[in-house]
């Protein structure tokens, strides 16, 4: 099945930085990748997501690459704010039949 | 707005009852539904596919006589909890496909078994 690695797992930036998290999946077929931010005791937030058709994605401040190849996509943070300390995760999916998360990366926003 | 609803958000139960968590979907009609368990600190753990009127899928290593799932109607899933015990203690989210494959998120369920 699907393996889905996320690096790294804690990550701390000062306000006004860019944070970078990567995730590599193993399923060549995976073809939908989304990110989901979560906040302390509350379910995952979709945030942004891309489709294996798509190199990148960009929402305001937040972007998201895709290299189908090197099969890794990555989550891109610009201008941090104290309000984007959370967990992210990220995940992989063939055609929204099963997801599978990544292990969470902790960001911290330092004001 | 929220999309998936999950309710209750905290529940305290005592060691040997059930409890019962309801996930609905909100102005969609979600035929399939997921569960997850999720630990302090820890990235979400698929428990069980839960299917409109037929059994639900579970993952290996879930008893599917201890966590009941019932999805009777295509907009509400419920988990039961059965005979719960501190262990069972643990944030539970569920979650719902839209057509197009994006997932959404209830808001998650603490239960604590005392």
């Amino acid at each position: 099945g699907e393996n889905v690695e996320q690096h790294p797992s804690t990550l701390s930036v000062q306000e006004g930085d860019s944070a970078v998290i990567k995730c590599t999946y193993s399923d060549s077929a995976s073809n939908y990748f989304p990110w989901y931010k979560q906040e302390l005791g509350k379910g995952p937030q979709l945030i942004i997501d891309i489709r294996s058709n798509v190199g990148e994605k960009k929402d305001q401040r937040i972007a998201v690459t895709l290299n189908k190849t090197a099969k890794h996509f990555s989550l891109h943070i610009t201008e941090t704010q104290p309000e984007d300390s959370a967990v992210y995760f990220c995940a992989a999916s063939i055609n929204g039949n099963q997801f599978y998360f990544g292990t969470g990366t902790s960001l911290t926003v330092i004001p | 707005g929220a999309v998936v609803s999950q309710h209750p958000s905290r529940v305290i139960c005592k060691s040997g009852t059930s409890v019962k968590i309801e996930c609905r979907s909100l102005d969609f009609q979600a035929t399939t539904m997921f569960w997850y368990r999720q630990f302090p600190k820890q990235s979400l753990m698929l428990m069980a596919t839960s299917n409109e009127g037929s059994k639900a899928t579970y993952e290996q290593g879930v008893e599917k006589d201890k966590f009941l799932i019932n999805h009777a109607s295509l907009t509400l899933s419920t988990l039961t909890v059965t005979s719960a015990h501190p262990e069972d203690s643990s944030f539970y989210i569920c979650s719902a496909t839209l057509p197009g494959n994006t997932i959404y998120f209830g808001e998650g369920s603490w239960l604590t078994v005392v």
